[in-house]
């Protein structure tokens, strides 16, 4: 079956300028997370969504970072007035259910690139 | 933030040697899971192991964990050049992952 999708896979934007990256998730996964990966960070959690609970924010690195899920399917990651550190790789995963057996299944990711 | 080292934080083999890497954590775990990362697919999930669990196979892979010491390690017996990739542990608590900084692996033919 199909994997996560992102979109875009590549962006490259101006410092101060808004982006949006989108995430669609395995159909029936009720679980989605954003992280992020920069050569200097590694690995970053930035916030999960899990069914209909509030999601986990404890990630964002700062408030020009927000996430919205709708309809329990599709996700935005949106940066507001970008800043250079934010250039970074974005990784959406989903999962089946909270700590599923089988992991977290990983999107390709989309680059950002702030000049 | 990160939590937890893994070391080594790159490793050379031949074809058909083994690979350990090993991964310390700092805060408790409900789960400890490995991915693999490379440019072909991305990050994919390898295994899980529970913080109840003390071994677990799949396949060429054999993950221990050590709750005391907070540690695990991951083997990969009979190594082929398509394992060549950088690996990494996370600490599954609370549903996110926190991952550490990863071991390259290179494993030459």
């Amino acid at each position: 079956g199909a994997g996560v999708s992102q979109s875009p896979s590549n962006k490259v934007t101006e410092k101060g300028k808004d982006v949006e990256l989108r995430c669609d998730p395995i159909s029936g996964h009720t679980a989605l997370y954003w992280y992020r990966q920069s050569l200097g960070q590694g690995l970053e959690f930035l916030i999960y969504f899990q069914g209909n609970s509030a999601p986990d924010k404890s990630g964002l690195p700062s408030d020009r970072f927000s996430a919205e899920r709708t309809g329990g399917s599709v996700s935005t990651l949106t940066i507001q007035r970008t800043q250079q550190e934010d250039s970074a790789v974005y990784l959406c995963a989903s999962s089946l259910e909270r700590e599923a057996p089988g992991g977290q299944y990983f999107g390709p990711g989309t680059r950002l690139t702030v000049t | 933030s990160q939590q937890g080292e893994e070391d080594p934080q790159a490793l050379s083999i031949q074809e058909g040697e083994n690979a350990t890497m090993n991964c310390s954590y700092k805060t408790s775990i409900n789960n400890l899971q490995w991915y693999r990362q490379n440019s072909g697919r991305g990050l994919v999930h390898l295994i899980l192991i529970r913080s109840n669990e003390r071994e677990k196979h799949s396949g060429r892979l054999r993950v221990t964990l050590d709750t005391s010491k907070k540690s695990s390690s991951l083997l990969i017996t009979a190594s082929r050049a398509a394992d060549t990739a950088s690996y990494f542990c996370a600490n599954g608590r609370g549903g996110k992952l926190i991952f550490g900084q990863g071991t390259e692996l290179s494993v030459k033919p």
